[in-house]
Formats: structure tokens, C-alpha cells, sequence
């Protein structure tokens, strides 16, 4: 089946440490996003990439980073520089272009 | 950027009823607006989207509607049914760049 997977989909982390998200996709589609998502914001963008080896920050990028060695992979790290790290993390895919996103379920991320 | 605004963020109907959602954008370059649906603990979906050379987009009981000299769009369910209840999220982007997304409209459909 075609779609794009995050993993995992609860974490608990430890203030202090950084942890990667996982997103992956096999739809053989361009650009990828992360976006964050709390009670009552919206969705946010973290970081997108339109093509491999580059990336763009979005609006909240402070205390995360990004990687795109491969089209199919888009990892979120969030570093403990992030303030307020606890949220629901959602990344997403598209063809290039303005067109519609295909979002995966989700990562729960919560700090002790 | 652009800026997103959505209201309202909370709307309760009686099934049967119509739910109108309104959005508002900033950057008149904006060519592209989805409306995403997303149910508790699931992933948005995408339910209709409409480019701004289209003024209307109707789907079965969904439909949006876009003016851009006033740069708002709307969402317009009708015959609205309980599993309609989700929280609505528009957006707006122009080629070359991700969405922004409204902060979202939390819809209640009672029967």
C-alpha cells in the first residue's frame, strides 16, 4: 500500500534529550513537511523540503532540525533546545507544487 | 507570510442544519485553498479544495467558495449529518510553498 508512515507514534523523552521522529513515504513524492500541532493552534510548520539535500525553515523552526539524504525519508529532530517540545507532530507529502498533502498518523511526543 | 485567520473556532448545529466556516488570507499571491477534516486521534484529510482562478466548488453536501479581490473563502456544509463532527482546518498557499493553516473550527453536529 502507497502512504507515508511516522514513527513511533507515542515517546517519551526526558527533558535535555533530543529525539528523532521518523517519516517515511513511498508515494515518490517531492516535497515533505512537518508540522506541529496543539489544542487550539492550528497546525504549524516546523521545517519542508521540496527536494532531496534541501530544506526550508517554516514559522516555529527554533529548536529542531531536519535531514533529506533520500526522497522517501524526511527525519524531525527535536533537540533540547526546544522549549516546549510536548505536542502531537505530524508530517506530510505532496507532489511538487501547491496540491494536496497526504499527512501520516501522527507522533505523540511528550516530556517528563 | 501568509497569515491565515479562521473563525469561528467553535460551532455547534442541529443535524439537518447547514455550518458555514469562513477563512480569511493575507498574501494576494495565494493560488491554492484546502479544506482538511480531521476526527479525534486521526489524521486531516482532505475534503475539497478549490484554486483561485474557480469561484465555487461543490462537492455532494460540501462546497467552497472563494473571493479573492476580498481575500476570504468559505466552507458551506448543508444537510449536515453527527459524523460530520470533526474539527475543520483551512489553508492557503502559493506554488513553491507549504500551507498555512487557520487555527481551526471545531464542529458539532447534534442530533
Amino acid at each position: 500500500d502507497g502512504g507515508i508512515t511516522q514513527s513511533p507514534k507515542y515517546l517519551f523523552r526526558k527533558e535535555g534529550q533530543n529525539v528523532t521522529l521518523s517519516c517515511e513515504q513511498n508515494l515518490n513524492h517531492d516535497a515533505m513537511y512537518w508540522y506541529r500541532q496543539d489544542p487550539g493552534q492550528g497546525l504549524r510548520l516546523i521545517y519542508y523540503s521540496q527536494i532531496v539535500n534541501d530544506f526550508q525553515k517554516g514559522d516555529i523552526a527554533e529548536g529542531y532540525s531536519v535531514s533529506r539524504e533520500k526522497k522517501e525519508s524526511f527525519p524531525l529532530t527535536v533537540t533540547s533546545a526546544q522549549k516546549n517540545p510536548t505536542a502531537f507532530y505530524l508530517c506530510a507529502s505532496t507532489t511538487s507544487g501547491a496540491g494536496e498533502l497526504f499527512f501520516g498518523e501522527g507522533s505523540r511526543l511528550t516530556v517528563l | 507570510g501568509e497569515n491565515v485567520e479562521q473563525h469561528p473556532s467553535t460551532l455547534s448545529v442541529q443535524e439537518g442544519d447547514s455550518a458555514v466556516i469562513k477563512c480569511t488570507y493575507s498574501d494576494s499571491a495565494s493560488n491554492y485553498f484546502p479544506w482538511y477534516k480531521q476526527e479525534l486521534g486521526k489524521r486531516p484529510q482532505l475534503i475539497i479544495d478549490i484554486r483561485s482562478n474557480v469561484g465555487e466548488k461543490k462537492d455532494q453536501r460540501i462546497a467552497v467558495t472563494l473571493n479573492k479581490t476580498a481575500k476570504h473563502f468559505s466552507l458551506h456544509i448543508t444537510e449536515t449529518q453527527p459524523e460530520d463532527s470533526a474539527v475543520y482546518f483551512c489553508a492557503a498557499s502559493k506554488a513553491g510553498y507549504a500551507l498555512n493553516f487557520g487555527k481551526g473550527t471545531s464542529l458539532l453536529v447534534t442530533p
